[in-house]
């Protein structure tokens, strides 16, 4: 059975980095062309896709969030972690990490399955 | 970014009705579609991908449809356990977007 956990602080102050850690199980981060991703919804609002990474270490981030975020892997723990820095109140939110599963077609990108559980996570002072 | 936009923003319908969401995409992404299926609290699930391909496990009643720039997610005959809120996603482009979402509720 696939699974995935965040974890991380409920709360940062503004300005402050967020790190957060996605661990997971039932699957190896080295399995061939197989990513996780990170997703995040502000309360009552949509979905935004943050980022992911491959198991060849291949990145990709959202393009509005680019310069704050920083995706990496530890195979041997089965831990994703995303810092994003400077964060400001709007980025409160439940910040989700998934199985990216691989387009055959499209490399680099894919659809999610499945997800963690979420984390809220609060900006304020 | 492609942008992707649901219609309607809340569909109120009732158990046993016949349910249409549709999702459009600002340039074609083929059939690099998915739809997800949100209860409140909880994580999105897994419905539908590459267009109209049903995730294993999910009931028969919903259906996938569509390329290019137009896509619709049906649920044949609604249940009681369908009133959530609907999202498509597509994964055409390296940089993933969603849609703004679609609340199903109760008439």
């Amino acid at each position: 059975q696939v699974t995935l956990k965040e974890s991380g602080p409920v709360l940062v102050k503004p300005t402050e980095t967020l790190t957060l850690t996605c661990t997971v199980s039932g699957f190896s981060l080295s399995n061939a062309r197989m990513g996780v991703s990170w997703i995040r919804q502000p309360p009552g609002k949509a979905l935004e896709w943050l980022a992911h990474i491959f198991s060849n270490d291949e990145k990709s981030y959202s393009t509005s969030l680019k310069s704050r975020l920083t995706i990496s892997k530890d195979t041997s723990k089965s831990q994703v972690v995303l810092t994003m820095t400077n964060m400001d109140p709007v980025d409160t939110a439940t910040y989700y990490c998934a199985r990216l599963l691989p387009s055959v077609a499209v490399a680099g990108t894919g659809w999610f399955d499945p997800w963690g559980q979420g984390t809220l996570v609060t900006v304020s002072s | 970014d492609i942008q992707m936009t649901q219609s309607p923003s809340t569909l109120s319908a009732s158990v046993g009705d016949r349910v249409t969401i549709t999702c459009r995409a600002s340039q074609s992404i083929s059939s690099w579609l998915a739809w997800y299926q949100q209860k409140p609290g909880k994580a999105p699930k897994l419905l539908i991908y590459k267009a109209s391909s049903l995730e294993s496990g999910v009931p028969s009643r919903f259906s996938g449809s569509g390329s290019g720039t137009e896509f619709t997610l049906t649920i044949s005959s609604l249940q009681p356990d369908d009133f959530a809120t609907y999202y498509c996603q597509q994964y055409n482009s390296y940089f993933i977007t969603f849609g703004q979402g679609t609340r199903l509720e109760i008439k």
